[in-house]
């Protein structure tokens, strides 16, 4: 089994709209998690990292942290066509990702 | 230099023939990671540098893969013997602490990776 584990996808929602992009993972000693986007022949760039229980906002993006049941999610409230992209998921240490989960924004 | 720097771009091999990918990390970056990443794939860890010491390489897929960065600087990942299931691409990341900092400071700067097609 895969460490860290990302909802298979593809996702496609309307430009405006909230994209909900979640994320499990297994080692419960992980203690830092990152969100990186890829886009197509490109290299990861991060969006987000969050290590504490709760919410964490930037700009459009709202990463959401529950250590209790593993689990991560990245929101991205006005979703623009330019989002469209891979979202990768990441717990280190080493940094291990997930699968990524292709994003679509349609306009 | 202002990023992570690889080279080759792009790579084709023969099957048998051995390749070396090149990654020059962000100027005083302690850390340094190899990552392979097959097609529609997230990327799969290989090695880890703390300066010049590999102090992990337990993703490393067989011993036909090598890692070394004998100066601390710049890296190299060999790999001898290419098969067809080797095609990916290879991303080489940096930051500037040792990768147990949990600081939201040390994270990882990708270069643009190298893509290795074996034939």
């Amino acid at each position: 089994q895969k460490e860290v584990e990302q909802n298979s996808g593809p996702l496609s929602v309307p430009e405006g709209a909230i994209a909900s992009l979640n994320c499990t993972y297994s080692d419960r000693g992980s203690q830092s998690f990152f969100w990186y986007r890829q886009y197509s022949g490109k290299s990861p760039e991060l969006i987000m990292f969050i290590y504490s229980n709760g919410d964490k906002e930037d700009g459009r993006f709202t990463a959401q942290l529950n250590k209790a049941s593993q689990y991560v999610s990245l929101l991205i409230r006005d979703s623009q066509p330019s989002d469209s992209a891979t979202y990768l998921c990441a717990a280190r240490d080493p940094l291990t990702f997930g699968q990524g989960t292709i994003l679509t924004v349609h306009p | 230099g202002a990023g992570v720097s690889q080279s080759p771009r792009y790579k084709v091999a023969k099957r048998g023939q051995d390749v070396a990918l090149r990654c020059d990390p962000i100027s005083g970056h302690v850390s340094l990671f190899w990552y392979q990443q097959a097609l529609g794939q997230g990327p799969e860890f290989l090695t880890y540098f703390q300066n010049e010491a590999q102090l992990d390489k337990s993703g490393l897929p067989s011993d036909r893969f090598f890692a070394e960065r004998p100066e601390g600087s710049v890296s190299t990942l060999k790999i001898q013997r290419t098969q067809q299931e080797d095609s990916a691409v290879y991303l080489c990341a940096s930051s500037f602490w040792d990768r147990g900092i949990v600081s939201g400071a040390n994270v990882l700067t990708f270069g643009a990776g190298s893509r290795l097609t074996v034939l």
